[in-house]
């Protein structure tokens, strides 16, 4: 019931086509669903995240798609560039105790071709 | 804002010793901490969550007496990991989280430290 599922597990884009990845939960009590960006090497950064209260969120290129009744979600990216080449995990997110914790999903290998 | 820093980046060490890694919250007080551990081309694995001031909770199967959590104050956090064994090398990140980010629930990670034990 913690499990994050994501897909694919890597994907090939050429630059400026969308890059779409996929993550759906089992737990619905997961409230907060982050997706983070990941270069070689360094730690994750948050790049956007959403409320199951709301459908969708855009902050430039970067556009999540919630599905409520169907526990999932997914991350576009626009206009793709070889700087996006990176790996990206979704995450959900509950309160465990006192703390909210994150269940990361598998990970996008992401490689945007020039 | 909201930048958090790992000490060291890298270390490797001889099989048997014990390694301490540190984790600063640099402009927030950070009231939660998180370790997670990361396999080459896996995801992240919580490890466990500090809250400062009180011991760490740790994950269903990670020994905490293997990797013992300090948190001491609102800005640094510490991870040892003792007796190191090669099967221990893995990427070690820590994230943090202040009371001005609770409302977003969001966490900021560090830029992880690798660790190699020969």
């Amino acid at each position: 019931q913690q499990q994050v599922k994501q897909s694919p597990q890597s994907l090939i884009v050429q630059k400026g086509g969308i890059s779409i990845i996929n993550c759906a939960y089992e737990n619905t009590a997961f409230d907060y669903f982050p997706w983070y960006q990941q270069f070689p090497g360094k730690g994750p950064a948050l790049l956007i995240a959403i409320r199951p209260d709301v459908s969708e969120k855009k902050e430039g290129r970067f556009t999540i798609s919630f599905n409520k009744s169907a526990k999932q979600f997914s991350l576009h990216i626009m206009d793709s560039q070889p700087g996006d080449s990176a790996t990206y995990f979704c995450a959900a997110s509950l309160m465990r105790g006192s703390a909210r914790q994150l269940t990361f999903g598998s990970g996008t290998q992401l490689t945007v071709l020039p | 804002g909201a930048v958090v820093s790992q000490h060291p980046s890298r270390v490797i060490c001889k099989s048997g010793t014990s390694v301490k890694i540190e984790c600063r919250s640099l402009d927030f007080q950070a009231t939660t901490m998180f370790w997670y551990r990361q396999f080459p081309k896996q995801s992240l694995m919580l490890m466990a969550t500090s809250n400062e001031g009180s011991k760490a909770t740790y994950e269903q199967g990670v020994e905490k007496d293997k990797f013992l959590i300090n948190h001491a104050s609102l800005t640094l956090s510490t991870l040892t990991v003792t007796s190191a064994h090669p099967e221990d090398s893995s990427f070690y990140i820590c994230s943090a989280r202040g009371r001005a980010h609770e409302s977003t629930d969001t966490q900021y990670f560090g830029p992880g430290t690798r660790l190699t034990v020969l």
